[in-house]
């Protein structure tokens, strides 16, 4: 199993361009998240998904949006980049008693 | 909703001496919690857990939790620290009927030599 697998790794983006950051996962796992982390601030919930076709607002969802079409498969959605979502973008999955996080991707907007 | 307080900003402690990283967290429902661990410019990765049962879970690296219902704590310790402990450490909370798992800003862990 690979896991939690996150692309790109790393991106710089222009003000206003939209980009897709892709995450998928072959455990099998209902549960998907996406998280922002910029220093010293942990790690914020931007969206989350219970299954297939089901998604919720996280604690910043302004600016992002997601889709679920397939539960392997949970894309986060940047449409007009703003240098404020400069962070570290983490996906995970979970079991029911365990996170399992991708190895995140750092986006910079100039 | 969930929320999760960690009041330690930044801890340092000398090599060998014993550490304790705080946690509280707020909820009107049951919870499962869980300690991260993030070293530098790596992803995270799951020190330990509470479920049910015993109040005291034991993690890997020597690190263990208490929970504590009556005061919504969740304190990470460990006797003796090392060098290697150095990291970025994070308390989470979910309701056991599943939905957002919640992080806490974090607590940074330095040991000093």
């Amino acid at each position: 199993n690979a896991g939690v697998t996150q692309t790109p790794k790393f991106r710089i983006l222009k003000i206003g361009q939209s980009m897709t950051l892709q995450c998928t996962q072959d455990m099998n796992h209902n549960y998907m998240y996406w998280y922002r982390q910029d220093p010293g601030m942990g790690l914020k919930l931007i969206y989350y998904s219970v299954g297939a076709g089901i998604t919720d607002k996280g604690e910043v969802p302004n600016g992002y949006n997601v889709s679920r079409s397939t539960t392997e498969d949970f894309p986060l959605r940047l449409e007009l980049a703003a240098p404020s979502q400069t962070s570290v973008y983490f996906c995970a999955s979970y079991t029911g008693t365990e996170l399992f996080f991708g190895s995140g991707t750092q986006l910079s907007v100039l | 909703a969930q929320s999760v307080t960690q009041l330690d900003s930044q801890v340092p402690v000398f090599e060998e001496a014993p550490v304790e990283l705080r946690c509280n967290y707020s909820s009107s429902v049951s919870v499962y919690l869980f300690w991260y661990v993030q070293y530098p410019n790596q992803g995270l990765q799951l020190l330990l857990k509470y479920l049910s049962g015993s109040t005291l879970v034991k993690g890997i690296n020597g690190f263990e939790a208490e929970f504590n219902k009556s005061q919504t704590s969740f304190h990470l310790r460990k006797p003796s620290v090392h060098i290697s402990d150095t990291a970025e450490y994070f308390c989470a909370v979910i309701s056991t009927s599943y939905d957002k798992v919640i992080f806490g800003p974090g607590t940074s862990l330095s040991v000093i030599p």
